[in-house]
């Protein structure tokens, strides 16, 4: 069955220190790959998304991402994490000719000042 | 977000009696859905539509319709309310069948049922 795993559902870095969220995901055929990130009492806003070509992909906010199909990963990297950077970060999967994505269940990110 | 809006945006209602959520969209896309986020779950999907009068259900369809006049309006309608439909309610909209493009989405309605 197609699914999208996020292992971690907290986690706390400190302002300045590097991120990395994890993604994995199963799926039979070539998947879109999306981050979407959502702040308390929003909706959730695009930050990047994968469906060809080259495997590390760049998003807003500075946040980026890496493709690894062995691996069936699509992990979102930051250098240096901003207080702003607190919020809920979610993966999705889809893939073509489908109309919707699966999402993962989220991870929580604190940042410590 | 700009282009999508949901309303109401808050709403207690009690267990058993009709609600529906209304999303409106100024971009013209396609594709239109509703989804519920609940703790621990993520984001589920409840009905999606992929043009005026087209709709289809997701995983999460039972207790909800949904309705789809225009390309601007999506109506997601909980027949009889229960207290297990207590959730946010997100809308979003794609220009493509293809989502390559991702999704735009609405700030959501919380619906709590008492």
């Amino acid at each position: 069955a197609q699914s999208v795993t996020q292992p971690d559902i907290h986690i706390t870095v400190s302002e300045g220190a590097s991120l990395e969220l994890r993604c994995n995901y199963s799926y039979g055929a070539t998947p879109y790959l999306f981050w979407y990130v959502q702040s308390p009492g929003q909706g959730l806003q695009l930050l990047l998304k994968y469906f060809s070509g080259d495997t590390l992909v760049q998003g807003i906010k500075g946040f980026e991402a890496e493709f690894k199909r062995s691996q069936s990963s699509f992990n979102l990297r930051k250098p240096s994490v901003h207080w702003s950077d607190a919020a809920e970060y979610f993966c999705a999967v889809g893939t073509s000719g489908t109309y919707k994505y699966i999402f993962g269940t989220g991870t929580r990110l604190k940042v410590l000042a | 977000d700009a282009g999508i809006t949901q309303s109401p945006r808050h709403k207690v209602t009690e267990t058993g009696t009709p609600v529906t959520l209304r999303c409106h969209q100024t971009e013209n896309h396609r594709y239109m859905y509703w989804y519920r986020q609940d703790p621990g779950h993520g984001l589920r999907l409840i009905h999606y539509s992929y043009g005026v009068k087209d709709t289809d259900k997701g995983e999460v369809s039972d207790g909800y319709s949904v309705s789809r006049s225009k390309t601007e309006d999506f109506l997601l309608t909980l027949e009889s309310a229960t207290s297990s439909q207590t959730s946010v309610y997100f809308c979003a909209i794609s220009e493509s069948k293809e989502q390559v493009y991702g999704y735009t989405f609405g700030s959501g309605t919380r619906l709590t049922v008492v």
